[in-house]
């Protein structure tokens, strides 16, 4: 099976633009979650998307968004770009597995540099 | 919010070292997920802990959740250059929705 793919890997946007990140899951797979990974932060929790419907949201201001489609295909939105918001921004698929096992497969991730 | 910690934050041994980082929670853990990042990469996922003191497995790794669940540990036997790499623990909220809350991260280098 091909793995979770994002697009684009690299993108340079100027402060105040705005910019939309694609996330392609694992076929089979409806559950969709986003993270932003930055040296100072770490790898924080954006929000999850499964079967179209954003479930949980972590502690980011409104001007990210996403949603997801029907074919579990999902993207993310960054309004009003800041330079705090130069990140790699990483798309996981999930799919639980007996014995409660729920593994998240990461994407190669978005490299966003906000100048 | 929940905080989770990772000592050290970077450690450097010589192939053949063991090697261990420590998670430690401000809150109580639901199940605690280990993965390693390769520079230039994105996370793996390798285990999933459930139990209170469960020990889990993988070849030289011993991944292990600590009793009162507010911590859990990675051990490595006898280091070899393949397991250069950031180790993230990661605590997983299930129930209607899923949440991972990852922790800081432990920078491993390994040099012959």
């Amino acid at each position: 099976k091909a793995g979770v793919t994002q697009t684009p890997r690299y993108l340079i946007k100027t402060r105040g633009q705005q910019v939309t990140l694609s996330c392609s899951p694992i076929s089979g797979h409806r559950s969709v979650s986003w993270y932003q990974q930055t040296p100072g932060q770490g790898l924080q929790f954006l929000f999850e998307y499964f079967s179209e419907t954003q479930r949980n949201k972590g502690n980011f201001p409104g001007r990210f968004s996403g949603r997801q489609f029907s074919n579990s295909r999902s993207e993310m939105n960054v309004s009003t770009l800041e330079l705090g918001d130069s990140a790699l921004y990483l798309c996981a698929s999930s799919l639980s597995r007996p014995g409660g096992v729920y593994e998240q497969y990461f994407g190669p991730g978005t490299r966003l540099t906000v100048t | 919010g929940q905080q989770v910690m990772q000592i050290p934050q970077y450690q450097h041994v010589q192939e053949g070292e063991d090697f261990t980082t420590y998670c430690n929670s401000s809150t109580t853990l639901s199940n605690i997920q280990w993965y390693k990042q390769r520079p230039g990469g994105h996370p793996v996922f390798l285990i999933q802990l459930v139990k209170s003191g469960e020990v889990k497995k993988q070849k030289r790794l011993t991944f292990q959740f600590g009793e009162a669940k507010k911590n859990s540990s990675l051990h490595i036997t006898a280091t070899q250059t393949t397991d250069v790499g950031t180790y993230f623990c990661a605590d997983l909220l299930r129930g209607t929705a899923s949440k991972l809350t990852f922790g800081t991260g432990t920078r491993l280098q390994v040099t012959l």
